[in-house]
């Protein structure tokens, strides 16, 4: 069966450092989704992507954010400059209608 | 704007027991209705789904009726095993003909054995 793919699967950096993470969607959906969930908390949606654009944002997506389709497989979300607050684990996800299907994660850990 | 509402957790529950986790949700239109499982260290799985009024859905010995006129869609199991501990969350997505699911908070589940 399909799957989403995300790398790496951990990831650790310091403060202020620029990280990228890296999901590779189900071949044939349109629609990709990164989330963040922050250790014990809800799942936060952070941007949605759609024909090559953003298609909607949270007010969590700030300008630090930036996601890319650098490819005609890889869907990227960039975190220019960490915060420690960043710590979280990332979540992608693709669709191609109301079922969302999610990678594993990427736990991300700013020190 | 849409919201989901599930019951606090953790759920702690001895092997073989009867499992209720309550979700309650408010959007417009007719959304479709979601319980992901989230294993400890993993990431989110689907673990069912209901499209419309009525629906059940069911994976794995989990079910869940899509239940329009109390705007619910609890999830149940007859007899929760020990591997049964994890995150469950509720969802409901194409509400307004946005693709973005809402989750609830989640609802940790414990089994002992």
């Amino acid at each position: 069966e399909p799957e989403v793919t995300q790398t790496p699967s951990h990831q650790v950096t310091q403060m202020g450092q620029e990280v990228i993470l890296r999901c590779v969607p189900i071949s044939n959906h349109l629609y990709f989704y990164w989330y963040r969930q922050i250790l014990g908390q809800k799942v936060e949606f952070l941007v949605s992507f759609y024909n090559n654009e953003i298609s909607e944002k949270s007010e969590i997506f700030d300008d630090q954010f930036s996601v890319e389709r650098p490819d005609g497989s890889n869907f990227t979300l960039k975190i220019r400059s960490t915060k420690l607050e960043d710590s979280a684990m990332y979540f992608c996800a693709s669709t191609a209608a109301y079922e969302q299907y999610f990678g594993p994660g990427t736990r991300l850990t700013v020190t | 704007g849409d919201s989901v509402t599930q019951m606090e957790g953790p759920v702690t529950l001895s092997e073989e027991a009867f499992l209720t986790i309550n979700c309650t949700y408010t959007a417009t239109g007719y959304p479709s209705l979601f319980w992901y499982v989230q294993y400890p260290g993993e990431g989110l799985q689907l673990l069912l789904k209901a499209t419309k009024a009525d629906d059940k859905g069911s994976n794995k010995g989990f079910e869940a009726t899509y239940r329009k006129e109390t705007t619910s869609f609890h999830l149940e199991k007859g007899s929760v095993q020990v591997s049964d501990s994890a995150v469950y969350f509720c969802a409901l997505s194409g509400s307004g003909g946005s693709y973005i699911p809402t989750f609830g908070r989640g609802t940790s589940l414990i089994v002992h054995p």
